[in-house]
């Protein structure tokens, strides 16, 4: 089963514009956490925002945010404001419960976001 | 501060040959991660080393991959003998525990190998 569903295989917006990244995952465990990643053409993985599960407030990173909805299981990414330069693959992943060490992040198929002067 | 380090950038060998991919991570993360990210995919974890010891190496195809951290800080993933279906970009990232269950991974630019 799918853990985690990234259902826009692409997107575009407006230059100045706010855009929002689907994201939903599955999981049983009551601690886990959400990460955003973005992948520029260049390959390298760069970190964005995290939210944890048991977070009260959304996250928020400069002119990023997460919108959490626990109960429907999304954790969206808003950038506001684009710019050129957020052109690049949008990941999502999660982390379930951590004890004993493992950290493994699960990704989604990730979403292509295209910027548009 | 510096990144994660990777070498080589770019690898491209014919089927059935051997190949290495160098990792070196941020200074003081005692957790080093290899990820597998065939194209138009997501990274998959191939194997998690905690210090020298691995957490983590359930979905590594031991048959023909392999990997070593020695001394808890370089760490080389080893593929022999390569398959077409071992195409992809090889990224490594590191860990330190944040305290606060953030464990934050941070990547490195990858390896993008090509077996022909």
């Amino acid at each position: 089963a799918q853990k985690i569903t990234q259902t826009q295989p692409g997107m575009f917006v407006q230059e100045k514009e706010a855009v929002t990244l689907d994201c939903t995952y599955d999981t049983s465990d009551p601690s886990y956490g959400l990460f955003w990643y973005k992948q520029p053409s260049s390959g390298e993985m760069i970190f964005l925002i995290y939210q944890g599960s048991y977070d009260q407030q959304n996250a928020t990173e400069g002119r990023y945010s997460l919108n959490f909805q626990k109960a429907r299981k999304s954790a969206n990414l808003v950038i506001s404001a684009s710019q050129l330069g957020d052109s690049a693959m949008y990941f999502c992943a999660m982390r379930e419960d951590f004890s004993g060490g493992y950290n493994k992040l699960i990704f989604g198929a990730g979403t292509r976001l295209a910027v548009h002067p | 501060e510096a990144g994660v380090a990777q070498s080589p950038r770019y690898k491209i060998i014919e089927k059935r040959q051997s190949v290495a991919f160098w990792c070196n991570p941020i200074s003081g993360h005692a957790t080093l991660y290899w990820y597998q990210q065939i194209l138009g995919q997501g990274p998959k974890l191939l194997i998690q080393f905690q210090n020298n010891g691995v957490v983590d190496d359930s979905q590594l195809p031991k048959d023909r991959f392999s990997a070593e951290r020695l001394k808890g800080v370089d760490s080389t993933l080893k593929i022999q003998p390569a398959k077409l279906e071992d195409s992809a970009v090889y990224l490594c990232a590191s860990s330190h525990p944040a305290g606060d269950g953030t464990d934050t991974q941070y990547f490195g630019p990858g390896t993008r190998l090509t077996v022909l």
